[in-house]
């Protein structure tokens, strides 16, 4: 069974300009989880889709962030314009449904912001 | 909210040895995961605890959830260097929530 595919791996950007990140879930996956780790700390969830409609999107900086899943599979999260802070590992992550099932990660997008 | 504490944040052990890393939670656990994370790269699941006073194991870790299911903790038996990474819990926080630890790094040394 393939994964969970995210790209790019690496992304270096300067503040200010514009990055999208990819996610392709595991086949049949409806959950589809977008999170932000920074360094030393664990993974924050930003956006959760169940097929292609946002459940829960309460930690997601909406002024910049956004994220779309048009056909519910594939999603991309694009941030707009890019601060200091954002510098993270974004990380996409999929399930079968919600409640009990264990989520499968990605390798996750590496972004630095310069 | 719901707020998940580990414990130690850091390890470092001899090859051979046990250790076992504690994971504790403010509110009920609905559902306990826990994960493994190399450097650089996403987190691979390891097992999932959801009944008080349940017990898993796979091939040398061991996890259980407490009967009160506040706490859990990860058992690692006679450690090898390719147990080394970043041991993650994680839990659902109500019905679509999903919270982690802030992880504890281990280091195996030959």
């Amino acid at each position: 069974e393939a994964g969970v595919a995210q790209s790019p791996r690496y992304k270096i950007i300067e503040k200010r300009q514009s990055v999208a990140f990819w996610c392709n879930p595991i086949s049949g996956h409806a959950t589809l989880y977008w999170y932000q780790q920074i360094l030393g700390q664990g993974p924050k969830l930003l956006i959760q889709f169940q097929n292609n409609g946002v459940v829960d999107d309460s930690q997601l900086p909406k002024d910049r962030f956004s994220a779309e899943r048009l056909k519910g599979v594939d999603s991309t999260l694009k941030i707009q314009p890019a601060k200091l802070e954002d510098s993270a590992v974004y990380l996409c992550a999929s399930s079968l449904g919600t409640q009990g099932q264990p989520q499968h990660f990605g390798d996750g997008t590496r972004l630095s912001i310069l | 909210s719901q707020e998940l504490e580990q414990s130690p944040q850091s390890l470092i052990v001899q090859e051979g040895k046990n250790l076992t890393i504690n994971c504790t939670s403010s509110k009920t656990l609905y559902g306990l995961y826990w994960y493994k994370q190399k450097y650089g790269e996403g987190l691979i699941f390891l097992m999932m605890l959801q009944k008080g006073g349940e017990e898993k194991s796979h091939e040398k870790i061991t996890a259980k959830l407490d009967e009160k299911k506040q706490q859990s903790s990860l058992h690692i038996t006679a450690s090898q260097p390719s147990h080394a990474g970043i041991y993650l819990c994680g839990a659902a926080s109500g019905t679509y929530k999903y919270i982690f630890g802030t992880g504890t790094r281990l280091k195996v040394l030959a």
